[in-house]
């Protein structure tokens, strides 16, 4: 798996755009990028998936830029519930070890 | 009941004592996943099952066995437990056992060993 790196923390406030950027500069050809969301005490979450380009579903964007070096998850308009960690994974079909790392612990205040 | 249930949500249990965490999807997946979570470190990995055959097994303690009996089912039994194993164990199940196929995770049983 390639290995990520993303910041520990971000604050932000109500209403605001979050942007996290995941590094990944030694992705593979056939690696996915993928994204998660933890609340304390429970599970992580899927939020998005995506190769290349951008991405959009009802909760987040990604975008990802032609050389996959990086990658930014992007929560429009967040709120105190969006107060979680944020994994970046990266991996491809064979893969089947989720490796989660410390993940961005992202706090929104009112 | 939908997605991925877990039985017990909260346990307390002595360093002595044998007890069975049990794990259930209704998702009809193919895969399913044991997790540790100890306070402020990243989820690990313990016991990967794809079509009820033990894929991986992270080094784990052998004070952890895990059990699948069918693909909805997954049990984590547990014996002479260290304060140490204190955690957060989480189930997932995907369809598939590829890093692209989505977890799906239950809330957890929070466990504590005295």
């Amino acid at each position: 798996l390639a290995k990520t790196t993303q910041p520990i923390s971000m604050d932000s406030y109500e209403g605001q755009e979050v942007n996290i950027t995941c590094s990944h500069n030694n992705i593979a050809t056939n690696d996915y990028i993928t994204w998660y969301q933890q609340f304390p005490s429970q599970g992580p979450r899927f939020i998005i998936q995506g190769y290349k380009t951008k991405v959009t579903n009802e909760v987040a964007s990604l975008f990802i830029p032609a050389d996959r070096k990086s990658s930014t998850l992007s929560l429009p308009r967040v709120s105190l519930s969006d107060t979680a960690v944020y994994y970046c994974l990266v991996g491809d079909r064979g893969d089947y070890k989720l490796s989660f790392g410390a993940g961005t612990t992202v706090t929104v205040r009112a | 009941e939908t997605g991925v249930t877990q039985t017990p949500r909260h346990l307390v249990m002595g360093m002595t004592n044998k007890k069975s965490l049990k794990c259930e999807q209704h998702l009809g997946h193919n895969a399913m996943y044991w997790y540790k979570q100890s306070a402020k470190k990243p989820l690990e990995l313990m016991f990967v099952y794809s079509l009820e055959e033990r894929v991986e097994n992270n080094s784990v303690p052998s004070r952890f066995s895990p059990e699948c009996p069918n693909s909805s089912h997954l049990f984590l039994h547990l014996h002479t437990l260290q304060p140490e194993d204190s955690a957060l164990y989480l189930c997932a199940s995907s369809q598939a056992s590829g890093v692209t196929d989505t977890q799906y995770f239950g809330p957890g049983t929070r466990l504590t060993v005295l």
